[in-house]
């Protein structure tokens, strides 16, 4: 079935690079998504990757994508205390429904 | 466009009372999706529309819960009647499927409080 794992913490210090990966099952999705949730708000579309892509840049933010291990990742680079938010990853499904995983909580310490 | 309207933005309320909820999605989506948010259960999506039909239920938790789309522009998400275990934040999202990519855009949220 549709599955999509994440780890559900990550803390790093301003300025480092974050790194959030996460796996999935269905290899017919034909994007994947990351979405950003700040606190008390809606999740917000913070990129996509078309699957035929294994890479794709959008200022301080790389998605890598490999799709013969289904592993997605989302790399802020120069964090910022603005980035702290959770982080979900998620493909397309069947029926245009979009299936997300747990979220990741970003952590940006001074 | 104002993107994905959800009223009320907070709403408390006691056991056993009536709680509808509504979404008004982007003009001109045609798929509208209703999440809840939980800490225990994460992001789960409970209903989805395309063309204003039903299309998957299968994550209602139960009877209590009924959700209607009357018209593109509306929808609602009812609870009848509402427990303390339904206190959560339930998102309406909608979507774009034709020939996009699908992606979803959420509205603010409810904040439900069942006392």
């Amino acid at each position: 079935g549709e599955d999509v794992e994440q780890s559900l913490f990550l803390s790093v210090r301003e300025g480092d690079s974050s790194v959030i990966n996460c796996t999935y099952t269905d290899s017919s999705s034909t994007y994947l998504y990351w979405y950003k949730q700040e606190p008390g708000a809606g999740l917000q579309l913070l990129t996509y990757i078309f699957s035929n892509m294994d890479m794709k840049q959008d200022q301080r933010l790389t998605v890598l994508l490999n799709k013969k291990d289904k592993h997605l990742s989302l790399r802020i680079a120069d964090t910022q205390t603005g980035d702290s938010a959770i982080y979900f990853c998620a493909e397309s499904g069947q029926g245009g429904k979009l299936i997300f995983g747990q979220g990741t909580e970003l952590s940006v310490k001074p | 466009d104002a993107g994905v309207i959800q009223s009320p933005r907070h709403e408390v309320t006691e056991m056993g009372q009536e709680v509808t909820l509504r979404c008004k999605p982007i003009s001109g989506h045609n798929s509208l999706f209703w999440y809840r948010q939980t800490m225990m259960r994460g992001l789960e999506l409970l209903i989805y529309f395309n063309n204003n039909v039903p299309i998957d239920d299968s994550g209602m938790p139960e009877d209590r819960f009924s959700a209607k789309m009357p018209n593109a522009s509306f929808s609602t998400l009812k609870i009848q009647p509402s427990e303390p275990r339904d206190s959560a934040v339930y998102f309406c999202a909608s979507s774009s499927q034709a020939g996009g990519r699908g992606e979803q855009y959420f509205g603010p949220g409810t904040r439900l409080t069942v006392t």
